[in-house]
């Protein structure tokens, strides 16, 4: 089945730097990919839903890169704020009606510059 | 519109205990997922049903973990007998569709002791 791995487990950003979290995954059929965001003591949310035809992403403060030949989803957190500390979650979905496989988060503390 | 709740919120329970879990997803999604969030494991999936029927269950998971859909609005997580590894943050979520975004709620944390 499916495996994703991501990295790094942990990571400490100055304020106003970017910093970059990436997951690989295994599965090639793999078509959905998410970002979910953990702050503490919550739920998760997503972040961000990319498609297989896509290739960038971009949102408030992050942008989403897919690549497909080297079956890896990365994203970049533009410019580190306070309200970025939390876990981060990518999670893709491989087959029809399949669950999806979570990759085991990455921690983010943005520290002052 | 309300998202996905789960009751109770916190539980404890001593070793050998029957305890479950509930779930009401968003109404009108699909899917409906059950996970098990540990700091050292990750997210795992625990059970996955679309229109109410069983599509994955997390194989570790079979013995002791047993989840039910009797209704589109309604799920329950039943472990039996519960074991102090089982200490964790029990997720339910849901979504309208494959590939569509995943819905969390806020979890129940239990604690076996």
């Amino acid at each position: 089945g499916e495996q994703v791995e991501q990295r790094p487990p942990h990571l400490s950003v100055r304020e106003g730097d970017s910093a970059v979290i990436t997951c690989t995954y295994t599965d090639p059929n793999s078509y959905y990919f998410f970002w979910y965001k953990q702050e503490p003591g919550a739920s998760l949310q997503l972040l961000m839903k990319v498609f297989s035809s896509t290739e960038i992403n971009e949102g408030q403060g992050f942008t989403v890169l897919l690549n497909k030949k080297d079956k890896r989803l990365s994203l970049n957190l533009t410019a580190a704020h306070p309200g970025d500390s939390a876990a981060y979650f990518c999670a893709v979905s491989a087959g029809f009606a399949s669950a999806l496989t979570f990759g085991s988060g990455t921690k983010v503390i943005p520290c002052l510059p | 519109d309300a998202g996905v709740t789960q009751t109770p919120r916190h539980e404890v329970a001593e070793k050998g205990q029957t305890i479950i879990l509930k779930c009401e997803p968003v109404s009108g999604h699909n899917d409906l997922f059950w996970y098990r969030q540990t700091k050292i494991q990750g997210l795992e999936l625990l059970s996955y049903f679309r229109s109410k029927s069983l599509m994955e269950d997390g194989g570790a998971f079979k013995d002791r973990f047993k989840a039910e859909m009797l209704n589109s609005s309604f799920s329950t997580l039943k472990i039996q007998p519960t074991e102090p590894k089982d200490s964790a943050v029990y997720l339910c979520a849901s979504s309208l569709d494959w590939g569509e975004e995943q819905y969390f709620g806020p979890g129940t944390r239990l604690t076996v002791l």
